[in-house]
């Protein structure tokens, strides 16, 4: 079965421009979280999407939002780009399977993508 | 706040030699507790995880974990380093009031040849 894959790998902006970076998940994965790693802030939770809703949110300006389609695939977009958005951008992808869960449950494992390095210059 | 804490940002330790890196939360309710493991340019790999149950929790690689509760400790040892074992490792928690994973800032392991 096919890990969780991210499009693209490295992506170089400038400021002020946007950018949508995207994740296929496990086949059969439900739930899409994303985390940005900075050298800086180390890994933070961007959010989590489950059955085309957005269920859990970190603390990040709306500059940074994001959506989930219906065959589970995510994407996340940032909006007027700044210096400080360079970082890597990871997704990971759970099974929330559980009949009558509203996403991941938090003992569940999370497979991680490689990421998207975003470069802003 | 809950949080996650690892101690020593880099740990360098000789082939053969027994790896510690340490990690300690904050909590007033049970956690889920997971080790990742991240290669250069690389994602993030769960090396085990704890959730109930037996307290010792064996992961992938020789690692192992082990929950202490009166201590809010998840220290991941290894008895004997190798040089594949070159990485960054984090600590993470989650609690079952809340989906998102809180991490560690990581630490990076070296191993002397």
């Amino acid at each position: 079965k096919a890990g969780v894959t991210q499009t693209p790998r490295y992506l170089i902006k400038t400021r002020g421009q946007q950018v949508t970076l995207s994740c296929s998940p496990i086949s059969g994965h439900r739930s899409v979280s994303w985390y940005q790693q900075t050298p800086g802030q180390g890994l933070q939770f961007l959010f989590e999407y489950f059955s085309e809703t957005q269920r859990n949110k970190g603390n990040f300006p709306g500059r940074f939002s994001g959506r989930q389609f219906s065959n589970s695939r995510s994407e996340m977009n940032v909006s007027t780009l700044e210096l400080g958005d360079s970082a890597l951008y990871l997704c990971a992808s759970s099974l929330a399977s559980t009949p009558g869960t509203s996403g991941r449950r938090a003992g569940e494992t999370q497979y991680f993508g490689p990421g998207t390095r975003l470069l802003v210059l | 706040a809950q949080s996650v804490t690892q101690l020593g940002s880099h740990v360098s330790v000789s082939e053969g030699a027994l790896v510690l890196l340490r990690c300690n939360y904050s909590s007033s309710v049970p956690p889920y507790l997971f080790w990742y493991v991240q290669y250069p340019n690389q994602g993030l790999q769960l090396l085990l995880k704890y959730t109930t149950g037996a307290t010792l929790v064996k992961g992938i690689n020789g690692f192992e974990a082990e929950f202490k509760k009166s201590e809010t400790s998840f220290h991941l040892t290894k008895p004997s380093a190798h040089m594949s074992d070159a990485a960054e490792y984090f600590c993470a928690v989650s609690y079952s009031s809340a989906s998102k994973i809180i991490f560690g800032s990581g630490t990076r392991l070296s191993i002397r040849p």
